[in-house]
């Protein structure tokens, strides 16, 4: 069964600390990998969308790499507002929908 | 541009009961798939409807049904509901159904069973 790791499960960091959220997937036929942001009580919203291997996607302080087996989103100098829970889905050539990890829950203190 | 709608945003039902959720896509999709989200996890796939019609199914039981109409909006029926069926569901839509597709999210509908 296809299945999506997503680590660390939460992840506190002080502003302008950098790190990174990891997403590993465990079952070749990738199509497409996604990464959501969702804050609490509302719908994941989309962020990026990576096809292959060595892609990089871009935006403000976030950027999303993809390798042949898992995809890395980099939060550079984060602020509070960051603070939200990043999923990443993957979309398998014959599994006709998209997987979801649980999760990386991401707390920026001031 | 309205996003995508969902309807109640929470809702409180005993054992055994019955419940119907509704979702309106994203204006210009017209695929809608649902998915349940436990707390502390992240969206199972539920099922997915595409011209009036299930195109795929997750690993739920005949217990959730759905149902897509001409104008695209949907329903996920939930019968005989269990205290594992606590969660919040969430309405997506897309352009199409087949391939990779962005999914635009709902805010969801909190269900909770007593």
């Amino acid at each position: 069964e296809d299945q999506v790791t997503q680590s660390p499960e939460a992840l506190r960091l002080q502003e302008g600390e950098s790190s990174s959220l990891n997403c590993s997937y465990t079952v070749s036929g990738l199509r497409g990998l996604f990464w959501y942001r969702q804050d609490p009580g509302k719908g994941p919203e989309f962020l990026f969308t990576l096809y292959s291997a060595g892609e990089e996607k871009e935006k403000e302080r976030l950027k999303a790499t993809l390798t042949k087996k898992e995809s890395f989103l980099h939060i550079t100098a984060p602020k509070p507002e960051d603070s939200a829970t990043y999923l990443c889905a993957v979309f398998f050539i014959y599994a006709g929908k998209s997987t979801f990890g649980d999760g990386t829950t991401l707390t920026v203190k001031p | 541009d309205a996003g995508v709608t969902q309807s109640p945003t929470h809702l409180i039902k005993t054992r055994g009961q019955q419940v119907t959720l509704r979702c309106s896509p994203k204006s210009g999709h017209d695929t809608v798939s649902w998915y349940q989200q436990a707390l502390g996890q992240g969206p199972q796939f539920i099922f997915q409807y595409y011209e009036e019609e299930e195109r795929q199914r997750g690993n739920f039981p005949d217990r959730f049904s759905g149902h897509q109409f001409p104008n695209y909006s949907s329903e996920l029926n939930v019968n005989a509901l269990l205290l594992g069926d606590s969660a919040l569901y969430l309405c997506a839509s897309s352009i199409t159904w087949e391939g990779a597709n962005v999914l635009t999210f709902g805010a969801g509908s909190r269900l909770t069973v007593l």
